[in-house]
């Protein structure tokens, strides 16, 4: 069964300090990995995408991570900001022709001063 | 750039009420996602629309729930009659391409609750 899985549920971290979120997966064939933050009261909006080829792509202080073999990806801030403050969802599609999508429950992030 | 529009922002009815959430996607995008979000489930694709024709129904729940794309230019998920069940946030994106390869663009979210 295709799944996304992702950990913790919720962190709580101090401002200027790292974080890393996971997401592991199970969907296949591996299509790509995406990232999304998710401010509250807003729609998510991508952070990155990489495809099975790629093993690290950063946007600014965030770093993503794919290990295509043991089907794990991270995602790491760093030296984090209030403005971090979100939730950030896993989404991985599959390379099947409908192209399916595969959400993960997502990681509360909250940072405190 | 007004990004993706949706309509009402926030929407409160009573049990078996007809509800209509609209949508107006990224001008020039052909591709075009209905989604819902609850604390329990998280984001769930309800529909996907490429080139305004329907083209994975699959994740809408039941018959009550039915979405249109009669221009490129506004799209609209109707649930009726509505239940308690349905409350969530229910976003609208869209893409310039095919789901999977294409990034979406998400609107503001429509925060539907039934009492």
């Amino acid at each position: 069964k295709n799944q996304v899985e992702q950990s913790p549920q919720s962190l709580i971290i101090l401002e200027g300090k790292n974080c890393t979120l996971q997401c592991n997966y199970t969907v296949s064939p591996f299509s790509n990995l995406r990232w999304y933050k998710q401010d509250t009261g807003r729609g998510p909006v991508s952070l990155t995408i990489m495809t099975f080829s790629e093993n690290t792509k950063s946007n600014g202080r965030y770093t993503a991570t794919l290990d295509a073999d043991t089907k794990q990806s991270s995602l790491h801030i760093t030296a984090s900001q209030l403005s971090d403050s979100a939730s950030y969802i896993c989404v991985v599609s599959d390379q099947t022709g409908a192209n399916n999508l595969f959400f993960g429950t997502g990681t509360r992030l909250t940072v405190i001063p | 750039d007004a990004g993706v529009i949706q309509s009402p922002r926030h929407e409160v009815t009573e049990m078996g009420q007809e509800v209509t959430l609209r949508c107006k996607p990224i001008s020039g995008h052909n591709s075009l996602f209905w989604y819902r979000q609850t604390m329990m489930r998280g984001l769930e694709l309800l529909i996907y629309f490429n080139n305004n024709v329907p083209i994975d129904d699959s994740g809408m729940p039941e018959d009550r729930f039915s979405a249109k794309m009669p221009n490129a230019s506004f799209s609209t998920l109707k649930i009726q009659p509505s239940e308690p069940r349905d409350s969530a946030v229910y976003f609208c994106a869209s893409s310039g391409g095919r789901r999977g390869y294409y990034e979406q663009y998400f609107g503001p979210g429509t925060r539907l609750t039934v009492t």
